[in-house]
């Protein structure tokens, strides 16, 4: 099956500055990458997500960029916000029926 | 429209007893399934379903059985619980071909003693 791996576990910035969050993955007939945001005690939510078709992909202060050759995919938030602080968990899938998500990544924007 | 419903939110079990975890949805989903989420280790597919009477086994299906009698709901039963099913789980449920996304119910945080 497919393994995702997430990097950092966890990330602490500056108001203001970007972050930058890291999956690899290892099935290479993957072909979709979401990403979902997780408050703490709530639901996960779709944030963005890439298809394998396209190399990146921007919506406002969030970009996802996917790197199909060395099998990795990341999500870039600019201009953080202290709202921006949750967990972030990448997936892969191939099927859109099985995903497989990475281990998580909290992060906590400093005001 | 409510969403995805996920009852009970709470639930303490003792090692050897049976449950059963109930996931509607109202938006007409043909996709539904079950992740446990436990800390470190994001989110893991027990079962999914494609549609009504159709099931299949994801990441970690052991312990762990489903069906899908309507298109609504997706109930997941744990005939003898173990301590290493003490998780959160969340049903979640998309419409193929629309978009991608997996609505996610509020979760429900089951402990085996």
């Amino acid at each position: 099956g497919e393994n995702v791996e997430q990097h950092p576990s966890t990330l602490s910035v500056q108001e203001g500055d970007s972050a930058v969050i890291k999956c690899t993955y290892s099935d290479s007939a993957s072909n979709y990458f979401p990403w979902y945001k997780q408050e703490l005690g709530k639901r996960p939510q779709l944030i963005i997500d890439i298809r394998s078709n396209v190399g990146e992909k921007k919506d406002q202060r969030i970009a996802v960029t996917l790197n199909k050759t060395a099998k990795h995919f990341s999500l870039h938030i600019t201009e953080t916000q202290p709202e921006d602080s949750a967990v972030y968990f990448c997936a892969a899938s191939r099927n859109f029926n099985k995903f497989y998500f990475g281990s998580g990544t909290k992060l906590n924007v400093k005001p | 429209n409510a969403g995805v419903t996920q009852t009970p939110k709470f639930q303490v079990l003792k090692t050897g007893q049976s449950m059963t975890l109930q996931c509607a949805q109202d938006m007409n989903h043909e996709y539904m399934s079950w992740y446990r989420q436990d800390p470190g280790m994001g989110l893991r597919l027990i079962h999914y379903s494609v549609g009504a009477g159709i099931t299949d086994q994801g990441e970690v299906p052991n312990g762990y059985n489903v069906s899908r009698s309507t298109t609504e709901d997706f109930p997941l039963r744990l005939l003898s619980a173990a301590p290493s099913q003490t998780s959160v789980y969340f049903c979640a449920s998309k419409q193929p071909g629309q978009s991608e996304e997996l609505f996610f119910g509020e979760g429900s945080r089951l402990t085996v003693l």
